[in-house]
Formats: structure tokens, C-alpha cells, sequence
């Protein structure tokens, strides 16, 4: 099956930090997804996006499809951005079946 | 409004037994999934309902596993013959309408297979 790696697999910042984490995926895929989960274990959906630029407020998404990678990009890091970030893709040849990265954890300090 | 909402929050059973758990989507919510997240194995996808289409349970991981939604709305995950290694948290999440909708998760279900 396809296979998903994160890096780096932890990463500590100070607060007001930028950041960039990586998705790479060993096969072509219909789409990709980011995934947030808090220290607490809430999951959030950050993003769709299956190639190009996405931006919701001070995260950003690109994800690459020819080149089999996507970056997430937090700005300004604050401290409520720790916790994990998952990318998932799904493979191409019609199957839903989302595979997940194994994680990037992220601590931010004050 | 009201968020997705998973019950038990814990669940602890003895090998062999048969244990359900519950998920109660957002309401107006046509497709709802579930997900299991253990140390061992990570993040992974167990099924997914659309509405009133079959559903897709390609990521049943035994025959042990099965689900069933409920006039669209209320959603059960039932293990039959639980294993230590079903030990995981289950979580539920739901979304307006298809596949590439932005997903809401519940808080999970934390089972624990003795």
C-alpha cells in the first residue's frame, strides 16, 4: 500500500516562531488532508487539498501531487497550536480508504 | 450548536466479550465515519456512511467489526469477540455532506481490553 511520512517527528518552538511541516506519499493520490489533534486528543480537519495552496488564517497548505509531498506552514506559532499533525492521503484507483502519517508533534513555548 | 458526541468515553472489557459504541452525529449531517487510533498502529479508517447509500467498510480490519447507522442519524460500532489488540480510542466524526467536506470529531471512545 501507499506510504505516508512526516517530518520532522517533534518539534519544539518558541511562541511567534514560523514552521514548516512535511508530508511525503510514495504513489500518486486523489487527495490529501491535515489533520490537528490537541494535547487533549480533539481532532480538527485542517484542510482538503489534493494540490495547490490552501490558507485558513495563519496556517497554509501546499500540497505538490507531481512531486508526491505537501507542507503545512504555521505562522506566529501560539501556544495553542501544539499538539499532533497528521496528514492522510487516499490513493488513486477509486478506494476511499485514507492511509495516515504517523505525526508530527509540535510544542510550542510561551 | 451541539458537536459530535461519542458514548461510552470509556470502556473497559474482558477478552471475548462483545462491546457497542455510540455516535451521535451533528444534526443535518449526512456522512459520518469512523477512525482508530492506537500506539501501535496510529490513525486509521474503519467505515464510512453516506446518507442512505451502502456503506464503505473497506477498512474493517476483522469480520469481528461491524456498523450500522440508524435512520441517518445515530451510528453503532459494535466488536464482537473482543482481543486485547482492539484495545484503542475510537473516534466518530461527521460532515455535512460528502467526502471532501470539512470533518467534525467527536471525543472518542477509549477501550480497553483486558
Amino acid at each position: 500500500g501507499i506510504q505516508v511520512e512526516q517530518s520532522p517527528p517533534d518539534l519544539i518552538l518558541q511562541e511567534g516562531a514560523n514552521s514548516t511541516l512535511r508530508c511525503n506519499f510514495s504513489d500518486s493520490v486523489n487527495n490529501l488532508q491535515w489533520f490537528h489533534q490537541n494535547p487533549w486528543g480533539q481532532l480538527i480537519n485542517l484542510f482538503y487539498i489534493p494540490s495547490g495552496t490552501k490558507q485558513n488564517g495563519r496556517l497554509s497548505a501546499t500540497t505538490v501531487a507531481t512531486e508526491r509531498y505537501s507542507l503545512l506552514y504555521i505562522s506566529s506559532s501560539q501556544t495553542t497550536d501544539s499538539g499532533v499533525y497528521f496528514c492522510a492521503v487516499e490513493p488513486g484507483g477509486g478506494s476511499y480508504i485514507p492511509t495516515f502519517g504517523r505525526g508530527t508533534s509540535l510544542i510550542v513555548h510561551p | 450548536g451541539a458537536g459530535v458526541s461519542q458514548s461510552p468515553s470509556n470502556k473497559v472489557t474482558e477478552k471475548g466479550k462483545d462491546v457497542e459504541l455510540r455516535c451521535d452525529p451533528i444534526s443535518g449531517h449526512t456522512a459520518l465515519y469512523w477512525y482508530r487510533q492506537s500506539l501501535g498502529q496510529g490513525l486509521e479508517f474503519l467505515i464510512y456512511f453516506q446518507g442512505n447509500s451502502a456503506p464503505d467498510k473497506s477498512g474493517l480490519p476483522s469480520d469481528r467489526f461491524s456498523a450500522e447507522r440508524t435512520g441517518g442519524s445515530v451510528s453503532t460500532l459494535t466488536i464482537q469477540r473482543t482481543q486485547q489488540e482492539d484495545s484503542a480510542v475510537y473516534l466518530c466524526a461527521s460532515s455535512l455532506a460528502g467526502r471532501r467536506e470539512t470533518q467534525y470529531f467527536g471525543p472518542g471512545t477509549r477501550l480497553l481490553v483486558l
